[in-house]
């Protein structure tokens, strides 16, 4: 099935740790982004990007770091410089714009909790 | 992007339809309105979008404003499955990405 695929769903970190959050799609989708939720929380985007080996801060891009050297894959990287990343962690992906618009599709997220 | 303004909360009778508002006075010719919806714990689904027709499928209708700076989705027969957090954006179109902003939607619960 076509989609887009986050990995792990629940991962818990020590304080100080980096950790890396995987999503991967296959629908040929040029845009990936990467959103945060808090607990009662909208969405927050972290960083986008719109093609291979490009990528651009969003709203709340400190402390993160992504790649994307595929792509199908556009992983983020919490580092231990995030003072409160204990989130609900969002990817989603968009193809090119058309005149009918370019909707982004979701996938399922991951619960990141900081020990 | 521009900024969209939506109602913190919202109830709605089981079997009505619900009308959830969203406020766009700043939107640009190129921008669509876009609608999604998440269940708790789950990645927002998409719902419906358009630029200035109203627009209808399975799920809802969406209705624009003539001038653009408001919109309304309406779930014409509500059940208990539709209580969710509703987002309303705004995206420009032909473009390959750009920054896309939600805010804290509309937290719509349908009671019995």
């Amino acid at each position: 099935d076509g989609g887009i695929t986050q990995s792990p769903k629940y991962l818990f970190r020590k304080e100080g740790q980096n950790v890396t959050l995987s999503c991967e799609q296959n629908l040929n989708h040029d845009a990936m982004y990467w959103y945060r939720q808090d607990p009662g929380q909208g969405l927050r985007l972290i960083y986008y990007s719109q093609i291979v080996n490009d990528f651009q801060k969003g709203d709340i891009a400190e402390g993160y770091s992504v790649s994307r050297e595929k792509k199908e894959s556009f992983p983020l990287t919490v580092t231990s410089a995030q003072k409160n990343p204990t989130a609900f962690y969002l990817c989603a992906s968009s193809p090119p714009g058309r005149g009918d618009g370019n909707t982004i599709y979701f996938g399922e997220g991951s619960w990141l909790t900081v020990v | 992007d521009a900024k969209t303004t939506q109602p913190p909360s919202m109830d709605c009778a089981e079997g009505r339809a619900a009308n959830l508002p969203c406020n766009h006075s700043t939107i640009s010719g190129n921008e669509y309105v876009y609608w999604y919806r998440q269940i708790h714990s789950q990645g927002p689904q998409y719902i419906i979008h358009g630029l200035k027709n109203n627009e209808t499928n399975e799920m809802a209708s969406l209705i624009i404003t003539e001038d653009r700076k408001s919109s309304t989705l309406i779930l014409p027969h509500a059940t208990l499955r539709d209580t969710a957090v509703y987002y309303c954006i705004v995206r420009v179109v032909n473009t390959n990405a750009g920054k896309s902003t939600f805010g804290d939607g509309t937290t719509l619960t349908v009671k019995p």
